[in-house]
């Protein structure tokens, strides 16, 4: 089955730094790549996805890239502010049908200000 | 929409009783899932559903059961609780169609199992 590797499981950096989250997948037959932040104590939220067939994907200060031949995408967070403070959770579609999807075990991200 | 709802948010059991978490959704969501999330750990599936009446095991369903009776409801029980099964369970849905849409999680429960 897939297997998702997630680092670093621990990140800190100044306000106004980068940040970048690397994750690897197994399954070359994943298309779909989402990227979860979860605040302390609260749900999964979905803060920016790419599909198989595109490289690159930004949305404001978040974007995301995949390399499909070396089965890794990362997350970049330009400006970081406080707010970003959280765990970010990398996934990618699973299983027969793409029903499912796995998790990294997490990066927790600290923004000092 | 109130989106995914799980009950109840914390529970504490005791070694060898038996509970029922509840996961309602009302976005009309054909697949549901289970997830378990171990502190340091990522979320671990435990069981998924494409469709009421049809279930499947994830990676980890040791120890529980569910059921997909309906579109809206997807329970989760587990028989005979170990402390193993301390950890916070999240519910999700998506809409079928393709691989590409976004999973919605509900609120979680905490669970304790002393």
């Amino acid at each position: 089955g897939e297997n998702v590797e997630q680092h670093p499981s621990t990140l800190s950096v100044q306000e106004g730094d980068s940040a970048v989250i690397k994750c690897t997948y197994s399954d070359s037959a994943s298309n779909y790549f989402p990227w979860y932040k979860q605040e302390l104590g609260k749900r999964p939220q979905l803060i920016i996805d790419i599909r198989s067939n595109v490289g690159e994907k930004k949305d404001q200060r978040i974007a995301v890239t995949l390399n499909k031949t070396a089965k890794h995408f990362s997350l970049h967070i330009t400006e970081t502010q406080p707010e970003d403070s959280a765990v970010y959770f990398c996934a990618a579609t699973s299983g027969a049908g793409s029903y499912q999807l796995t998790f990294g075990k997490g990066t927790k991200l600290s923004v000092i200000p | 929409n109130a989106g995914v709802t799980q009950t109840p948010k914390f529970r504490i059991l005791k070694i060898g009783q038996s509970m029922t978490l509840q996961c309602t959704q009302d976005m009309n969501h054909n697949y549901m899932y289970w997830y378990r999330q171990d502190p340091g750990m990522g979320l671990k599936l435990i069981y998924y559903s494409v469709g009421a009446g049809i279930t499947d095991k994830g990676e980890v369903p040791n120890g529980y059961n569910v059921s997909r009776s309906t579109t809206e409801d997807f329970p989760l029980r587990l028989e005979l609780a170990a402390p193993s099964q301390t950890s916070v369970y999240f519910c999700a849905s998506r809409n079928s169609g393709n691989s590409y849409n976004e999973q919605f999680f509900g609120p979680g429960t905490r669970l304790t199992v002393l």
